[in-house]
């Protein structure tokens, strides 16, 4: 079975303070994804990447950004945190084989700021 | 740029009732469809998906779905549901080509009472 692991379940942080969320995937996929999930938005893609060191703006990049330097990790950077970056984030990721397919998701991490 | 629909937000049904969510997009081309499903502190999870072929696709859990490109929808349906179905469903695509990332629909909330 494939495994998406993220680094915290729950995380506290401070407005200003940078935050790095961690993502690892057992199964040699070469996509990943950030999502962040909020009611009544659904989940809206935050950043992606198709190979290490590769990445690309989602829809909602904005004070975000990303590193994927291994293949198994994608990991997400809040580089000043802000209260309205409190949210579910979910990593997925998925082998893509030339066309789009199931994405497995990892069990999320709820941020709050304060 | 897809986008994704989901009529309702919140279902409230008891069990043994008929279930149908609806889900329509907009993307002009070919499209890939899926159907997630999130019960309470659980991952995200696949409950079935469309690629190509029978436009009626069966799932986990009795879960069947039909994609009708004429109307651009993809609407999730169970004859008799269970109070284990209490969870929210979320409708998402990707387009075959391009941007192999989810749009995903604003989920909705099943609730099914005993």
């Amino acid at each position: 079975d494939v495994k998406v692991t993220q680094s915290s379940r729950y995380l506290v942080k401070r407005t200003g303070e940078k935050v790095f969320l961690e993502c690892v995937q057992d199964m040699d996929h070469e996509n990943m994804f950030w999502y962040r999930q909020d009611p009544g938005l659904g989940l809206r893609l935050i950043y992606f990447s198709y190979d290490v060191k590769m990445k690309e703006k989602g829809d909602i990049p904005e004070g975000y950004s990303v590193s994927r330097e291994k293949k198994e990790r994608f990991s997400l950077i809040l580089e000043s945190a802000s209260t309205n970056q409190t949210s579910m984030y979910l990593c997925a990721s998925f082998y893509g084989g030339g066309k789009a397919g199931e994405q497995f998701f990892g069990p999320g991490t709820r941020l709050t700021v304060l | 740029a897809q986008s994704v629909s989901q009529h309702n937000h919140h279902v409230i049904l008891s069990e043994a009732a008929s279930l149908e969510l609806g889900c329509n997009y907009s993307y002009g081309g070919t499209v890939n469809l899926f159907w997630y499903v999130q019960y309470p502190g659980q991952h995200l999870q696949l409950l079935l998906k469309y690629f190509s072929g029978d436009p009626l696709v069966k799932g986990i859990k009795g879960f069947e779905a039909e994609f009708i490109k004429s109307k651009f929808s993809f609407n999730l349906r169970k004859p008799s549901v269970q109070w284990s179905d209490t969870a929210e469903y979320f409708c998402a695509v990707t387009a075959y080509t391009g941007r192999r990332a989810l749009t995903f629909g604003s989920g909705t909330r099943l609730q099914v009472q005993p």
